[in-house]
């Protein structure tokens, strides 16, 4: 138990479909992330949320929208994905102090297949 | 760009024997590094960390490794077991404004019972 918690684990959708991922996280922490993980890639840094203020986007395509309504819930919204989307999707969250970054802190993660 | 990578991709350990996962990185600026370990279906998992201003730090059975100078951290587990079995992370952040951590691609480590 990691104190982040993702739903759902597996998700199967087609390219027209409209789905979302949902995270949160039980740590009082107040910065958020989702990072996507392809096989044999390093770990890439989607979307940062720091005191529900997005303050990050890593050029990611329109077509994943993320949403941070408090500091405990992340979302990430999925529509008109493509087959190469399909990857393990990580959610995680961290305790930002005095501008100083600590520990993240990751969910068991979304396996997305797009077909 | 800044990067961290690995220098072996897949580390095969007997039951029982050390093991030593290494790491280099690029950015000076660094001022913080962690390990993860990623079991197999499962996220990233805090292991240990340190900061710039130590060269050793100690958990439970493992030991993290700092050279600023070569720019190269290793992470070294006694008496490795078959639950150690997983990929290995090493990343490293800098301050300022929020946390940005780079990843490495990983090392494999696999025990041999």
């Amino acid at each position: 138990e990691t104190g982040v918690t993702q739903t759902p684990r597996h998700l199967v959708m087609g390219m027209t479909n409209k789905k979302s991922l949902k995270c949160e996280q039980h740590l009082g922490h107040n910065a958020m992330y989702w990072y996507k993980q392809s096989a044999k890639k390093p770990l890439e840094l989607m979307f940062v949320y720091s005191l529900e203020e997005r303050v990050e986007n890593n050029s990611v395509p329109s077509r994943f929208s993320p949403e941070c309504p408090n500091s405990s819930h992340l979302f990430l919204h999925l529509h008109t994905l493509q087959p190469e989307d399909s990857a393990l999707y990580l959610c995680a969250s961290s305790q930002e102090r005095d501008f100083r970054g600590n520990t993240i802190y990751f969910g068991e993660g979304s396996w997305l297949t797009v077909v | 760009g800044e990067s961290v990578g690995l220098h072996l991709p897949t580390l095969s350990v007997q039951e029982g024997d050390n093991s030593i996962i290494n790491c280099a990185y690029s950015n000076s600026a660094s001022d913080y590094f962690i390990w993860y370990k990623q079991e197999s279906g499962k996220g990233p998992q805090f292991i240990i960390d340190i900061r710039s201003n130590m060269d050793k730090r100690q958990g439970q059975r493992v030991t993290v490794l700092l050279n600023k100078t070569v720019k190269h951290l290793s992470l070294q587990i006694a008496a490795t077991q078959p639950g150690d079995s997983a990929v290995y992370f090493c990343a490293e952040s800098n301050s300022g404004g929020y946390q940005k951590v780079t990843f490495g691609t990983g090392t494999k480590l696999q025990v041999i019972p």
